[in-house]
């Protein structure tokens, strides 16, 4: 029972376009929402986050929208940069401050030059 | 420098020979746990701990045990693998008072194959 999904494997971006990389999850318990950045050989960095008290999160080139009447969370990332190839997981939990993060299934960015 | 440690990075075993994946972890938090990574199915958690002495299942424990008996330290043991378990571990750590998930510290990962 996969309770968060990213239904696309992989996605490819122009350099300079906008990346939009999505995520659902089902159960109605979680209210803090994550993403990380893996590349390839190393472990999972975090990238931003947002809790459910906020629709909107930015950080720099990086945002983070959550549509919780949806059970739905994108990021964007504007511009894209070669360096933002990698593979993306959303992650999610039941309250802020729970490590105990449930992971999506990855999304595999690449950004061509 | 803050830093999560795996060992081994990389090992080919044979069905059946107990092994373990040593995690160290020079940050003096809390809370660790193991995460296994397969394809189309992202990470998922084996085992966590809340502290020394102190640990719980996670979503997918069968076949695998853990120990704290130090708080830097978290070994996963897996005491009979099999080719089922071939995958990509990661251990990971964070502070527990007032942490969230960007506090998390992962390792650079344990490639295990069993054959």
């Amino acid at each position: 029972d996969q309770q968060v999904k990213q239904n696309s494997p992989s996605l490819s971006v122009q350099e300079g376009r906008i990346s939009i990389l999505n995520c659902d999850y089902t159960n109605s318990m979680f209210d803090y929402f994550l993403w990380y950045k893996k590349y390839p050989a190393e472990g999972p960095t975090f990238l931003i986050s947002i809790s459910s008290i906020k629709d909107k999160n930015e950080d720099g080139r990086f945002t983070v929208f959550l549509n919780k009447s949806a059970k739905h969370l994108s990021l964007h990332i504007v511009p894209s940069q070669p360096g933002d190839s990698a593979v993306y997981f959303c992650a999610a939990s039941a309250y802020f401050g729970n490590e105990k993060l449930t992971f999506g299934t990855g999304t595999r960015l690449t950004i061509i030059p | 420098e803050a830093q999560v440690t795996q060992n081994p990075r990389y090992l080919i075993t044979v069905t059946g020979k107990k092994l373990t994946v040593t995690c160290s972890q020079n940050m003096n938090h809390e809370y660790m746990s193991w995460y296994r990574q397969d394809p189309g199915l992202g990470l998922r958690q084996i085992y966590y701990s809340m502290n020394v002495e102190v640990t719980d299942k996670g979503d997918v424990p069968e076949g695998y045990k853990v120990s704290r008996k130090e708080k830097r330290n978290f070994p996963l043991i897996l005491e009979s693998p099999s080719p089922n378990q071939t995958s990509l571990y990661f251990c990971a750590s964070s502070p527990l008072a007032g942490n969230s998930g960007n506090t998390i510290y992962f390792g650079e990962g344990s490639w295990l194959t069993v054959v």
